[in-house]
């Protein structure tokens, strides 16, 4: 039942952009996006709800495709704040809720 | 505004002890998670507390437990320690339940030897 995210790993240099996939077996309610760089906490990116509704970075921006239960993250223009951990999370109308394999992210001057 | 705290951030105890590490949200958040992060399994839901209540549990054993006070602060009680719960135990609070964003606080490093 975790979401499973792609790339497991990506390595950028400053400037590029990068794309990162969450793919769920299960029907979603919601798809949350957070970061974690090594040794702190993960800090939230960014909510989609069903309908359309987003809230969230406004320097990264992520699309929720309810049919497909997927979710994905577009990292533009990256800078070197960006490099950490990216872990999708999503829950099924209220229940437990299941974070992504994760990716790792890594920019580079 | 406060962040989330926890304490302690680090504890170290032996096989077969039992720990209780504590939470205490951000001012008026009402819910808050625990999980547990390993290199291995990654973060993993261990359960929501929302106004005194559990609301919903991951699949973790029961000598993983915890409770929420009035307040909203919350503790997690793990008893008979195992070498497999060696882990970063994190809380995150939310203002309530459902399309939520969570903050999470520093966690607490627990090692059982």
């Amino acid at each position: 039942q975790q979401p499973v995210q792609s790339p497991q790993a990506v390595i950028l240099r400053e400037g590029e952009d990068a794309v990162i996939n969450c793919s769920s077996s299960k029907a979603l309610y919601s798809v949350h996006w957070y970061r974690q760089k090594h040794g702190e906490a993960p800090v939230f990116l960014m909510i989609l709800l069903k309908g359309g509704e987003q809230k969230g970075h406004d320097k990264i921006s992520a699309s929720f495709n309810e049919k497909k239960q997927q979710s994905s993250l577009y990292l533009t223009a990256s800078q070197l704040s960006y490099s950490g951990t990216y872990f999708c999370g999503t829950e099924k109308n209220g229940n437990q809720f299941y974070f992504g394999t994760g990716t790792s992210l890594t920019v580079i001057p | 505004k406060a962040g989330v705290t926890q304490t302690p951030r680090y504890l170290i105890k032996t096989r077969g002890q039992q720990v209780t590490l504590s939470c205490s949200p951000i001012s008026g958040h009402r819910s808050v998670s625990w999980y547990q992060q390993t290199p291995g399994q990654g973060l993993q839901f261990l359960f929501e507390y929302f106004s005194e209540t559990q609301r919903n549990k991951g699949n973790f054993p029961g000598r993983f437990s915890g409770r929420q006070f009035s307040n909203s602060r919350s503790e997690m009680n793990v008893s008979t320690l195992e070498l497999g719960d060696s882990a970063l135990y994190l809380c995150a609070s939310s203002l309530s339940q459902g399309e939520y964003e969570q903050y999470f606080g520093p966690g607490t490093r627990l090692t059982v030897t």
